[in-house]
């Protein structure tokens, strides 16, 4: 066990819906990053939050949107969504906000499947 | 940018026998090392790791040195279980950097 929680686990929608991913970082870690993992273009890094404010993008849609909490907690929207955009979502979390000698670790992950 | 090139997969082995996963990559300064593992339906678990060069990371009886040299983290092992069959993923940190960048990846299965 990480100590990342990740909810729900699974998630089943209809295209065009929008659908809110939630995690919770290991205690005591401010980073909150989100992956993505598909067939098709493997895992991708999506957006990072340090302490509530954004740090780094990476190939996030603008139909993808982020937040970070006060209470550290992180949200991931997707909105109008599309049959291509059915993956596997991560959040992992870090103490440090861009030291890369930081261990990063990993939730279960949020399957999201669009129909 | 980073990239991360992974040996192709999948690769399939017999109980006991020795393991070699290639991994590259390509990065601007000196970044972290590492390698994951993904077992079925589950997240990644971070296997082992490396942050300077000639390091080598080790667990589980998994080990992996940083090559700088060869711009190279390939994961080896000397004698499989089948309980190592997952995925494993090669991913590479910069050293300013928060975000990893991974490997596509590599399936194992180990056969008894």
């Amino acid at each position: 066990d990480s100590g990342v929680t990740q909810t729900p686990k699974h998630l089943i929608t209809a295209t065009g819906q929008r659908v809110t991913l939630r995690c919770s970082p290991r205690s005591g870690d401010l980073s909150v990053y989100w992956y993505q993992q598909s067939l098709d273009q493997g895992l991708q890094f999506l957006i990072q939050y340090y302490n509530g404010e954004e740090r780094a993008k990476g190939n996030i849609l603008e139909r993808f949107s982020a937040q970070q909490f006060p209470d550290l907690h992180s949200e991931l929207n997707l909105s109008s969504l599309e049959l291509g955009d059915s993956a596997l979502y991560f959040c992992a979390s870090s103490v440090g906000e861009g030291q890369g000698t930081y261990e990063q670790y990993f939730g279960p992950g949020t399957r999201l499947t669009v129909t | 940018g980073n990239s991360v090139t992974q040996m192709e997969g999948p690769v399939t082995l017999s109980e006991e026998a020795f393991l070699t996963i290639n991994c590259t990559y390509t990065a601007t300064g000196y970044p972290s090392l590492f390698w994951y593992v993904q077992y079925p339906g589950e997240g990644l678990q971070l296997l082992l790791k490396a942050t300077k060069a000639d390091d080598k990371g080790s667990n589980k009886g998994f080990e992996a040195t940083y090559r700088k040299e060869t711009t190279s983290f390939h994961l080896e092992k000397g004698s499989v279980q089948v309980s190592d069959s997952a995925v494993y993923f090669c991913a590479l940190r910069g050293p300013n950097a928060g975000k990893s960048t991974f490997g596509d990846g590599t399936t194992l299965t180990v056969k008894p």
